[in-house]
């Protein structure tokens, strides 16, 4: 079982909807990281969280860390928010952020 | 600013020769990373450096592979020898890490390398 699970693995959404994707970890960490890759490949790092709540424009990604998740929310979808969501895990560790460890990505498709 | 900047953009080479990745982060940053991402095993941070000191190289794959940063402005990646099962995108990130805190800004992603080793 990975460290880092997310969910759906895939998701299909129409311009407009409200969409959650979900990231559950299994051990103790001090930072979750979001993650948006484009087709083209290039990465954008969305949020960057250790509790609470995060909001940018339509974005909104949340951390309950008693519950060993974070959520990322897009409300409004448009069909430009078609992407691959990675979610990662900065494992609790000696160091002062330790290990990174990677969710399998959630594929998101918006159709307009 | 430019943003992150990685060369070469795309690295064709032959097993057993030695390829060195470069990367320029984001002026002001104090921590960069270094990824890889292949189809099968997904995105990996392979180690990362704060104020130009490695802080966790633990992702990096085997003794074939070493990373450096000689000042705030420049960092390499070095594969010697390189292996096939080397080809992936690699990707270089800068952040700034606030002590007080102890958190991590967001991260600005490089364009990548695409290796192929043949």
């Amino acid at each position: 079982k990975n460290e880092v699970e997310q969910s759906p693995q895939n998701l299909t959404a129409q311009e407009g909807e409200f969409i959650t994707i979900n990231c559950s970890y299994s051990v103790g960490i001090s930072a979750l990281h979001w993650l948006q890759q484009h087709p083209g490949g290039g990465i954008v790092s969305l949020f960057m969280l250790s509790s609470g709540k995060k909001k940018h424009g339509r974005l909104i990604a949340t951390i309950n860390i008693q519950e060993k998740h974070s959520s990322l929310h897009i409300t409004a979808s448009h069909p430009r928010d078609s992407a691959v969501y990675i979610c990662a895990a900065f494992l609790a560790g000696g160091t002062s952020y330790g290990k990174l460890t990677f969710g399998q990505g959630t594929i998101l498709t918006v159709h307009p | 600013d430019a943003g992150v900047i990685q060369s070469p953009r795309h690295e064709v080479t032959e097993m057993g020769q030695e390829v060195t990745l470069r990367c320029k982060p984001i002026s002001g940053h104090n921590s960069l990373f270094w990824y890889r991402q292949t189809m099968m095993r997904g995105l990996e941070l392979l180690i990362y450096f704060n104020n130009n000191v490695p802080i966790d190289d633990s992702g990096m794959p085997e003794d074939r592979f070493s990373a450096k940063m000689p000042n705030a402005s420049f960092s390499t990646l070095k594969i010697q020898p390189s292996e096939p099962r080397d080809s992936a995108v690699y990707f270089c990130a800068s952040s700034l890490y606030r002590i007080v805190g102890q958190e991590f800004e967001t991260q600005y992603f490089g364009p990548g390398t695409r290796l192929l080793v043949l």
